[in-house]
């Protein structure tokens, strides 16, 4: 079974420093990667997606995210973070092919930005 | 850009009604999904449907049902509420590439926070 694991429930960052989110999978096949933000009352937005080729992707809102198959992770790293970066932020998994488009979420982590 | 848009962003209802979630996407995806989303547990797979009046269970259908008439509109329908299911639902949405294999992101929709008296 596909699993996703984000280790760090809460991340606190001051305004201007740089920032990365771990996330760790577990997928049999090959998997299709995805980061999302969730801002306060809204819904999920996509910042980026990997399925192949570079695996260093560029995502909106300056985020990019480094995929290392040897380790299993797909960390989202931002150079300096504003104070709007704060948000919830979702890593998930899903086939690559088939299955149906299901993907599977980690549980999240919170990131606070000290101004 | 792809509009996937909620009825409620706020709901009350009391145990034992029977309550209807809507949720309607205008970008004519043929998959649609339901998730709710709960502190520490992150987004779970309630639904989801791969086409009109096609539904598949996810990991958390107990308690639920869902209904697609039309390839719009994903209704998320709990039989009769309990003071568990209080949560915020999340609808989504994707589209199916060309060939018809492989997958695409998924759109959200601002969600609805559902609260069972």
């Amino acid at each position: 079974a596909q699993s996703v694991t984000q280790p760090d429930i809460h991340i606190t960052v001051s305004e201007g420093a740089s920032l990365e989110l771990r996330c760790n999978y577990s997928y049999g096949a090959t998997p299709y990667l995805f980061w999302y933000v969730q801002s306060p009352g809204q819904g999920l937005q996509l910042l980026l997606k990997y399925f192949s080729g570079d695996t260093l992707v560029q995502g909106i809102k300056g985020f990019e995210a480094e995929f290392k198959r040897s380790q299993s992770s797909f960390n989202l790293r931002k150079p300096s973070v504003h104070w709007s970066d704060a948000a919830e932020y979702f890593c998930a998994v899903g086939p690559l092919m088939g299955g149906g488009n299901k993907l599977t979420f980690g549980t999240g982590t919170q990131l606070k930005v000290e101004l | 850009d792809v509009k996937v848009t909620q009825s409620s962003r706020y709901l009350v209802k009391r145990t034992g009604e029977k309550v209807f979630l809507e949720c309607v996407q205008d970008m004519d995806h043929e998959n649609m999904f339901w998730y709710r989303q709960d502190p520490g547990l992150g987004l779970r797979l309630i639904y989801f449907s791969y086409d009109v009046k096609m539904k598949e269970k996810g990991d958390i259908p107990e308690g639920y049902s869902v209904s697609r008439e039309k390839k719009e509109r994903f209704s998320l329908i709990l039989e009769s509420a309990s003071t568990n299911q209080t949560s915020m639902y999340l609808c989504a949405s994707s589209s199916v590439p060309p060939g018809g294999n492989g997958n695409q992101p998924q759109h959200f929709g601002d969600g609805t926070r559902l609260s069972i008296l």
